[in-house]
């Protein structure tokens, strides 16, 4: 089984409009870190944001949020206000475990394209 | 700092020939990650170190060989390249891979093999 699924290859969104991109994780260990990261088409991958399995309140950073709902087990990305900047892909990352090294799983990613 | 550096950005090989990706970070961070991410996927995790001298298998590590002798450096060995192992080769690395700690990539490696 995906332990990270991004069901969306491709979005578009006008620009100053929010959008979401949708991630849903699959793990049966109670500890674990969700994370996003942004690859614009220079090919880095940026950090975005970060949410713990036991964080209660969902996480934000500046235009980017993260709407968690644990027992749905998703961890979807949340832009507000997108400019043209944020188009790139976007992976959704997962950390199983609350020290493993090794066991760091990533989506297929979505492909954000933000319109003028 | 420069963070996570890699070398080359881009290389063509042909089949059979061998290379080293080098990876070298200036953070003093003990665990490091190779990953490769194939056209229009994520990132799979190839080998990983947890220290100088101790390196381990991630989930693809076929085709691929690495070393730790200092904590900055962990290079990536093809030693007999496969069209199957074109790819973006992408290290990392991190201090403490637990709570928000991130994992800082380095820009990547181009690899084509024909």
């Amino acid at each position: 089984a995906q332990k990270i699924t991004q069901t969306q290859p491709g979005m578009f969104v006008q620009e100053k409009e929010a959008v979401t991109l949708d991630c849903t994780y699959d793990t049966s260990d109670p500890s674990y870190g969700l994370f996003w990261y942004k690859q614009p088409s220079s090919g880095e991958m940026i950090f975005l944001i970060y949410q713990g399995s036991y964080d209660q309140q969902n996480a934000t950073e500046g235009r980017y949020s993260l709407n968690f709902q644990k027992a749905r087990k998703s961890a979807n990305l949340v832009i507000s206000a997108s400019q043209l900047g944020d188009s790139a892909m976007y992976f959704c990352a997962m950390r199983e475990g609350l020290h493993n090294f090794n066991k760091f799983y990533f989506g297929s990613g979505t492909k954000l394209n933000v319109k003028p | 700092n420069a963070g996570v550096t890699q070398t080359p950005k881009f290389r063509i090989l042909k089949i059979g020939q061998s290379m080293t990706l080098q990876c070298a970070q200036d953070m003093n961070h003990n665990y490091m990650y190779w990953y490769r991410q194939d056209p229009g996927m994520g990132l799979k995790l190839i080998y990983y170190s947890v220290g100088a001298g101790i390196t381990d298998k991630g989930e693809v590590p076929n085709g691929y060989n690495v070393s730790r002798s200092t904590t900055e450096d962990f290079p990536l060995r093809l030693e007999l390249a496969a069209p199957s192992q074109t790819s973006v080769y992408f290290c990392a690395s991190t201090s403490e891979p637990g709570g928000e700690e991130t994992q800082y990539f380095g820009p990547g490696t181009r690899l084509l093999v024909l």
